[in-house]
């Protein structure tokens, strides 16, 4: 299994700011993901970043918008850039450890709230 | 495209009853199938990983199974006790992982 913490738990912020969020595993990982989970609804993967290359994103996320490091095998940051309200979500990053016959194991997410 | 729904999408129960929850996609053409549970606020922890050659998978309480030909799944929680109170969310992983919307159960004392 793997360990995530992810930094802030939540936060509270103003349109038009942007917000770094951290994610570090205990174990050095290929595959690290980040997913927004919106009120009430389920989770939507936003892009997937292996080491040593760009992120790649999915439908309705772009780079701009989100941008994602991955500078080494157990950490990765996203950025949540010119905030709106529309922005508010749980994000969450996970991490799998081997090919996709493996289980996902994910952080405890970052409450964001934009005012 | 490969679509999760999970039914029901909310469902309250004495304690003591067994119960099932229910998930259903689209695309057979799966690696594997994940149950996951979420407590408020808080990420998602893994319960049961069912892979795509297998029929199902057993955890303590916890029972999956798995029909991919009929794009099911189904997980089974014998002697439902308060604590299992939580929102449970099926995934199918085809490259990513694709969630269900959820099952949100509350188990009555």
């Amino acid at each position: 299994s793997a360990v995530i913490s992810q930094k802030p738990s939540r936060d509270i912020c103003q349109r038009g700011t942007s917000l770094t969020i951290q994610c570090q595993v205990d174990s050095q990982v290929t595959m690290m993901f980040w997913y927004r989970q919106q009120p009430g609804q389920s989770l939507t993967l936003i892009a997937t970043a292996n080491q040593g290359s760009e992120a790649t994103y999915e439908s309705g996320f772009v780079i701009d918008k989100f941008p994602i490091s991955r500078p080494n095998l157990t950490f990765s940051t996203l950025t949540v850039s010119n905030m709106s309200p529309e922005d508010s979500s749980i994000y969450l990053c996970s991490v799998e450890s081997g090919h996709y016959t493996d289980t996902q194991y994910f952080g405890p997410g970052t409450r964001l709230t934009v005012l | 495209k490969q679509e999760v729904t999970q039914i029901p999408a909310a469902l309250s129960v004495p304690e003591g009853e067994n119960l099932v929850l229910n998930c259903s996609f689209t695309d057979s053409a799966i690696y594997n199938l994940q149950w996951f549970r979420q407590d408020p606020g808080k990420g998602l922890t893994s319960l049961l990983l069912i892979q795509s050659s297998q029929r199902e998978q057993t955890s303590g309480r916890l029972n999956a199974s798995l029909d991919k030909s009929s794009g099911r799944s189904t997980l089974y929680i014998a002697a439902s006790q308060p604590g299992d109170s939580a929102t449970y969310l099926c995934a199918v992983a085809t490259g990513k992982l694709i969630f269900g919307q959820g099952t949100t159960l509350q188990v009555k004392p």
